[in-house]
């Protein structure tokens, strides 16, 4: 059974940093890549990224570029995501999801973590 | 950056009827690679179609994509009490990978 299991809600101020984690299980991490999408509160859906499962490779949206470090641990077949310098309109469920593990892979993100919300506020 | 644009906003429909949900990009999606998603309150959105027309594993056969270049379409043969929820469409084709902002089906 595939699954991916995000880390637990996040309260932070503004200024500071978050890491997420998606740890996953039930597939060859390697085969894939993991993106990283969130939700502003009543908003639609944002890419903030992908990593490769394969190689590291990353490709971040180019709002986040500077902000955002996307890695992974293929060890356990965790992905995490930081994001720094967090803003109150950081404020947002973040949820990973299984992509493919090349650019231009033609896959689609087929399997979903929980999502985390991380909350900014002083 | 490819812009999806979705319409309509809202689409309030009775259970048993057919629904059909648009979604239009601002240029052509490459290799069609658009899908649809489906997301529930409080839940992850849920992959229904991909390659514009293929279902996912394990996705009702009531759902079907359809489209191509800029046009595409989600419908719903007919509406189980399950199937209300926020519906996105997503290109990715050419990077940025990007959304639509989602249509809203609702029951009547």
């Amino acid at each position: 059974q595939v699954r991916l299991v995000q880390s637990g809600a996040e309260v932070k101020k503004p200024g500071a940093s978050v890491k997420v984690y998606c740890r996953t299980s039930g597939f060859t991490f390697t085969s894939y890549g993991i993106s990283w999408v969130r939700q502003a509160p009543a908003q639609g859906l944002e890419l903030v990224g992908w990593i490769s499962g394969y190689n590291g490779n990353t490709n971040y949206a180019q709002k986040f570029q500077g902000r955002v470090t996307m890695t992974t641990d293929t060890s356990t077949s965790t992905a995490y995501m930081e994001l720094r310098s967090l803003k109150s309109d950081d404020t947002a469920v973040y949820y990973c999801a299984r992509d493919g593990y090349y650019i231009g892979s033609g896959k689609s993100m087929d399997v979903w973590g929980q999502g985390t919300t991380v909350t900014v506020s002083s | 950056e490819i812009v999806l644009t979705q319409s309509p906003g809202t689409l309030s429909l009775s259970p048993g009827i057919r629904a059909t949900l648009s979604c239009r990009a601002s240029q052509s999606v490459g290799n069609n690679y658009l899908a649809w998603y489906q997301q529930k309150p409080g839940q992850a959105p849920r992959l229904l179609i991909y390659g514009a027309s293929n279902r996912a594993t394990g996705i009702p056969d009531r759902f079907s994509g359809s489209g191509s270049g800029t046009d595409f379409s989600l419908t719903i043969s007919r509406l189980e009490p399950e199937d209300f929820a926020v519906y996105y469409c997503q290109q990715y084709g050419s990077s940025p990978i990007t959304f639509g902002q989602g249509t809203r089906l609702e029951i009547k």
